[in-house]
């Protein structure tokens, strides 16, 4: 199975208007960290937001949130005001486990567009 | 400002010529990776560094090697690259490999094999 699954491949935003990108994870460690990254056309990956297992809260960061559903499995980032710049390909990726050397596990990715 | 720094950024080899890639970070941090990351799909672990001890993924091709000669450097070598092997190459780093430390990444290098 996979552990991290974008099922949006491409998302188009209008400037100014918040977005939601899609993810779904799957283990069976109660311990585990979720992350986003961009990547713009340069190729950079950029971290965005982190949110935990244990995080009761959902994390912000700015423009960015993380819609933590933990029944759910699920992670979606939230990208509200669009601008611009934020078109990119955008991964969710998680880390099983505290001190285990466990590796980052990425999703397919979501390429977002912002339209002016 | 700490940071992860790769280069050359944009590397050219043909078929077959051995070639190096090149990372260093000023964090300080004990974990360096590498991944493979082709168009269109997400980044590939290749292996990591947890200080010195090295992790290999067990489909990484013999044909990749890694160094890390001290804790700001780790090299990738490409010992015969294919046409295949054209790529980008992203160095990450991480404080621990707790689930909880983020991956911080250089800017890459774009690999060309002609």
């Amino acid at each position: 199975a996979q552990k991290i699954t974008q099922t949006q491949p491409g998302m188009f935003v209008q400037e100014k208007e918040a977005v939601t990108l899609d993810c779904t994870y799957d283990t069976s460690d109660p311990s585990y960290g979720l992350f986003w990254y961009k990547q713009p056309s340069s190729g950079e990956m950029i971290f965005l937001i982190y949110q935990g297992s244990y995080d009761q809260q959902n994390a912000t960061e700015g423009r960015y949130s993380l819609n933590f559903q933990k029944a759910r499995k699920s992670a979606n980032l939230v990208i509200s005001a669009s601008q611009l710049g934020d078109s990119a390909m955008y991964f969710c990726a998680m880390r099983e486990g505290a001190n285990t050397g466990n590796q980052f596990y990425f999703g397919t990715g979501t390429s977002l567009t912002v339209i002016p | 400002d700490a940071m992860v720094i790769q280069n050359p950024r944009y590397q050219v080899t043909q078929f077959g010529k051995p070639v190096t890639l090149s990372c260093s970070q000023t964090l300080n941090h004990n974990v360096m990776y590498w991944y493979q990351q082709k168009s269109s799909q997400a980044p590939k672990l290749l292996f990591h560094y947890y200080d010195k001890d090295f992790n290999n993924e067990a489909d990484t091709p013999d044909n990749f090697q890694s160094r890390r000669p001290n804790t700001s450097f780790c090299f990738l070598d490409i010992r015969s690259p294919g046409l295949g092997d054209a790529a980008m190459y992203l160095c990450a780093t991480s404080e621990t490999d707790s689930s909880y430390n983020e991956q911080f990444f250089g800017p890459g290098t774009r690999l060309t094999v002609l």
